[in-house]
């Protein structure tokens, strides 16, 4: 149980192009969700919260407007990188905590999406 | 400024031998520590959480210990295999409401034969 799914995996695209990447919870309902950005051999960085039927709440210093986020059912949240340069390449991470259990401080996360804007 | 400091050197270990992983924060009032394991090209997955009136946790080959006096914990694999060979990274959260997660930078664990 508690599985998350990301796609596409890997993503190429060019500069100046927007990409959208999905997050979805299989097996649990996830009023919350994170998204998480991974440099090369750097530590996961919180972008942003996610929160089912409502604005996200982005981290200091991440643009809303260049990373929307979008959280419209249980199960999906998407981000999309808007106007992409090279330096938005990297390992996109999202995670999810199951609304049936709101003590838990688990989070599940998906397997990420490598994205490399060219 | 807060910090959580992880070894970034490689530690590498034997089959069989233990292996210990250290987590150091600064600037932090945790209300819990969480260890995760992370594979190349993979998100991380949850091993195991200790709570910061718990001073050990154990869960089948893997023990986590909490001081928050030394505002360390360490993360140990007795019997260490090769398929143990990982990233480990510890997380904070200070909010204490498991919203807001900060990662350690990781450990890189190799485990040969």
């Amino acid at each position: 149980g508690a599985v998350v799914s990301q796609h596409p995996s890997r993503v190429i695209c060019k500069s100046g192009t927007s990409v959208k990447i999905e997050c979805r919870s299989l097996d649990f309902q996830a009023t919350t969700m994170f998204w998480y950005r991974q440099f090369p051999k750097q530590s996961l960085m919180l972008m942003a919260t996610s929160n089912e039927g409502s604005k996200a709440t982005y981290e200091q210093g991440v643009e809303k407007d260049k990373f929307l986020i979008n959280h419209a059912s249980l199960t999906l949240s998407t981000l999309t990188v808007t106007s992409a340069h090279p330096e938005d390449s990297s390992f996109y991470i999202c995670s999810a905590r199951d609304r049936l259990v709101p003590h838990s401080y688990e989070q599940y996360f998906g397997p990420g999406t490598r994205l490399t804007v060219t | 400024s807060q910090k959580i400091e992880q070894n970034s050197e490689a530690l590498n270990i034997q089959e069989g031998k233990t292996a210990t992983l250290t987590c150091n924060y600064t600037n932090y009032s945790p209300a819990y520590l969480q260890w995760y394991r992370q594979d190349p090209g993979r998100g991380p997955v949850f091993l195991l959480l200790i709570r910061e009136n718990e001073k050990e946790k154990r869960k089948e080959r893997l023990k986590v210990t909490f001081d928050t006096t030394l505002k360390q914990s360490l993360f140990h694999i007795t019997a260490s295999q090769p398929a143990d060979s990982a990233t480990y990274l510890c997380a904070l959260d200070n909010t204490g409401t498991a919203s807001k997660l900060t990662f350690g930078t990781g450990t890189r664990l190799q485990v040969t034969l």
